[in-house]
């Protein structure tokens, strides 16, 4: 099946740090890769919609300064947390889905846990 | 009115007995549905994806769509207590970039 690459799987750092996150389609293109984030027992929580060659489309309340998004190639998208702070702390999900199956389910990745001192 | 509504549980059942878990949606040009099992601290697998009508099962998992009712729910028979975790409702309109739109999900507790 579709397999979706989140790396990495945990960071911790300094306030101020800027954090970036790898999202990479294994086996297939992924024109489009989805960025969540999600608080403890809290649901996942879309952030924005990574599309391949052009901007991302970041949901209501979503700083798209605060966090950058580039999908240039058809397999790797990657967000960028900007001068975290403890606020940012979460654990952030990245999905996408394949073009070559159904109106298809979005397969995820296995997140990454950002803390931040 | 939520997109998707899902009871947040816990749901409680005892190790061999069939957990139902249901999920209701508001907009009707939604095309296809989807059950996500999330772990603590894991991220969502995908257990179950139903795009018409009625009954569509996978070993011990069955999914159910009545898209007139706007209803959706998974069935687990012979729940085990690996099953226990947090299960996510899934829609999505037309097209494969069209974005999922999340319950907020069951918790479902099988117990021994």
């Amino acid at each position: 099946g579709a397999v979706v690459s989140q790396h990495p799987s945990r960071v911790i750092c300094k306030s101020g740090t800027s954090v970036k996150i790898e999202c990479r389609s294994l086996d297939f293109q992924a024109t489009t890769m989805f960025w969540y984030r999600q608080f403890p027992k809290q649901s996942l929580m879309l952030m924005a919609t990574s599309n391949e060659g052009s901007k991302a489309t970041y949901e209501q309340g979503v700083e798209k300064d605060k966090f950058l998004i580039n999908h240039a190639s058809l397999t790797l998208s990657t967000l960028t947390v900007t001068s975290a702070h403890p606020e940012d702390s979460s654990f952030y999900i990245c999905s996408a889905s394949d073009p070559q199956g159904a109106p298809g389910p979005q397969h995820f990745g296995d997140g990454t846990r950002l803390s931040i001192l | 009115q939520k997109e998707v509504e899902q009871n947040s549980g816990p749901l409680s059942v005892p190790e061999g007995a069939i957990a139902s878990l249901n999920c209701t949606y508001s907009d009707r040009g939604s095309q296809s549905f989807f059950w996500y099992r999330q772990y603590s601290g894991k991220s969502p697998e995908l257990i179950m994806s139903i795009y018409s009508n009625g009954d569509k099962e996978d070993g011990r998992f069955t999914a159910q769509l009545n898209k007139a009712s706007q209803y959706v729910s998974l069935l687990i028979r012979d729940s085990q207590p690996s099953d226990s975790a947090t299960y996510l409702c899934a829609v999505k309109k037309t097209g494969t970039a069209s974005k999922l739109t999340f319950g907020t999900g069951t918790r479902l507790q099988v117990t021994l």
